[in-house]
């Protein structure tokens, strides 16, 4: 099936571990995006790659560092998990020419205990 | 000042009905996109409709539609004829151009539930 996948889907994980989640999408598109989206339901957008490169970088806390070894995959990886890092974190994709649409991965709910 | 802001945060319709989500934006930039998005109960997100900030005509897409007052910076999403698969959270979108890149905002969602 063409979509954006995410893994894991659930991690459950304690205090100042590190971990990655992984994001692939096999649309062909040259963007991918990672939101974050907390137990009030308010998303925010982390990071955008284009092309593997970093087009935006919102404040978040330099624990975590996206990395896309190529244009179709783009993994988030958090140093030092603090529990306020628990929430939602949605991958998403956008086709050329049309920044209009995004399409989400299924989303990876992190627990920081 | 919120860039996004969506004031129902639970609404109901009755099957069948036609329903609008509220959505008001905050911008100086002259060029920009809105979007909604669906969250069902499942929890993924859907895309459902973009407007530009240029785009002459409201945008459609099947029974959803964007009602787009440039004017008062509103955009509103409409639902016709409800489906009981149209419970979910909403979400309202903005995107500015910027140099350094596309910056976007997200509302804190409304919560659509249909009523047979």
């Amino acid at each position: 099936d063409t979509a954006v996948s995410q893994t894991p889907k659930y991690l459950v994980t304690q205090m100042g571990n590190d971990k990655s989640i992984k994001c692939e999408q096999n649309l062909g598109h040259d963007t991918m995006y990672w939101y974050k989206q907390d137990s009030k339901k308010f998303l925010k957008i982390m990071f955008s790659y284009n092309n593997k490169e970093l087009i935006i970088n919102e404040t978040v806390p330099n624990r975590f560092s996206p990395k896309s070894p190529d244009k179709a995959h783009l993994n988030l990886h958090i140093n030092s998990l603090e529990l306020g890092d628990s929430a939602v974190y949605f991958c998403a994709s956008s086709p050329p020419a049309r920044k209009n649409e995004q399409y989400f991965g299924p989303g990876t709910r992190l627990t920081v205990t | 000042a919120q860039k996004i802001t969506q004031t129902q945060p639970g609404m109901f319709v009755q099957e069948k009905e036609a329903v609008t989500l509220d959505c008001t934006y905050d911008t100086s930039d002259p060029s920009y996109g809105l979007f909604w998005y669906k969250q069902p109960s499942s929890g993924e997100m859907i895309f459902l409709i973009y407007q530009g900030s240029y785009d002459q005509q409201n945008a459609t897409e099947g029974r959803y539609s964007l009602n787009f007052q440039k004017a008062r910076k509103s955009a509103n999403l409409v639902i016709s004829a409800s489906q009981l698969g149209d419970s979910a959270m909403y979400f309202c979108a903005m995107r500015e151009n910027r140099d350094t890149g596309n910056q976007f905002y997200f509302g804190t969602g409304t919560s659509l539930t249909v009523i047979p």
